[in-house]
């Protein structure tokens, strides 16, 4: 099935700064999607973007669908930015509902 | 209706015992989902319902685990004889559409 790895594991930052969050995925997806973790667990749903460019606010996400890749760009950090971002995948050749999940990349804003 | 409920938000259980834990998704969202999310872990996919149809049940589901969703409304999650495995998150998602998931702030269990 389908594998989904994200990097870095690991992002410490002062606020202010930028910072670019990579997904990469080993088969082609029809479906993609960027999630954020706050401190206390509630997951938000940030991107559906298996292909293309899309922003919101200082947010904003690159899928390249044919490298098998995604990037998550973050401006201007503040520090309720902190959490963990994951990146989830899935094509319809092993499951139709299915979303396969990467590990996250834990973020931490400092002011 | 302002998101995905779930109900309880924690619950400390006895291994053996048996637990039920309630999802209520966003009005009118056909689909629904169960995960599990360890420390330092994505969540994992546990369910998928279509309005009251379990059209999909992962294979790391063992017979302990069983879900419903009787009306294609509120759903069910129940563990029957519990293990210490078993702590983690409970995370349920609705969604209107295959593509979109909005997550509810799930049940932590802690198997003692």
């Amino acid at each position: 099935g389908i594998q989904v790895e994200q990097s870095p594991p690991d992002l410490i930052l002062q606020e202010g700064a930028n910072s670019t969050l990579r997904c990469n995925f080993s088969d082609s997806v029809n479906n993609l999607q960027w999630f954020h973790q706050n401190p206390w667990g509630q997951l938000i749903n940030l991107f559906y973007i298996p292909s293309g460019t899309k922003q919101n606010g200082r947010l904003s996400a690159t899928t390249v669908a044919t490298e098998r890749y995604s990037l998550l760009y973050i401006s201007s950090s503040q520090t309720t930015d902190s959490g963990v971002y994951f990146c989830a995948a899935k094509n319809d050749r092993d499951s139709n509902y299915q979303l396969i999940w990467g590990a996250g990349t834990k973020l931490i804003i400092k002011p | 209706d302002t998101g995905v409920s779930q109900d309880p938000r924690h619950k400390i259980t006895k291994r053996g015992q048996n637990v039920t834990f309630r999802c209520d998704p966003i009005s009118e969202h056909n689909r629904l989902y169960w995960y599990r999310q360890t420390l330092g872990q994505g969540p994992e996919f546990l369910t998928y319902f279509q309005n009251e149809a379990q059209l999909e049940k992962s294979r790391l589901l063992s017979d302990r685990f069983s879900a419903e969703r009787p009306k294609g409304s509120f759903s069910t999650l129940e563990i029957q004889r519990t293990e210490q495995g078993d702590s983690a998150m409970y995370l349920c998602a609705s969604s209107p559409w295959s593509s979109f998931a909005f997550f509810g702030q799930g049940t932590r269990l802690t198997v003692v």
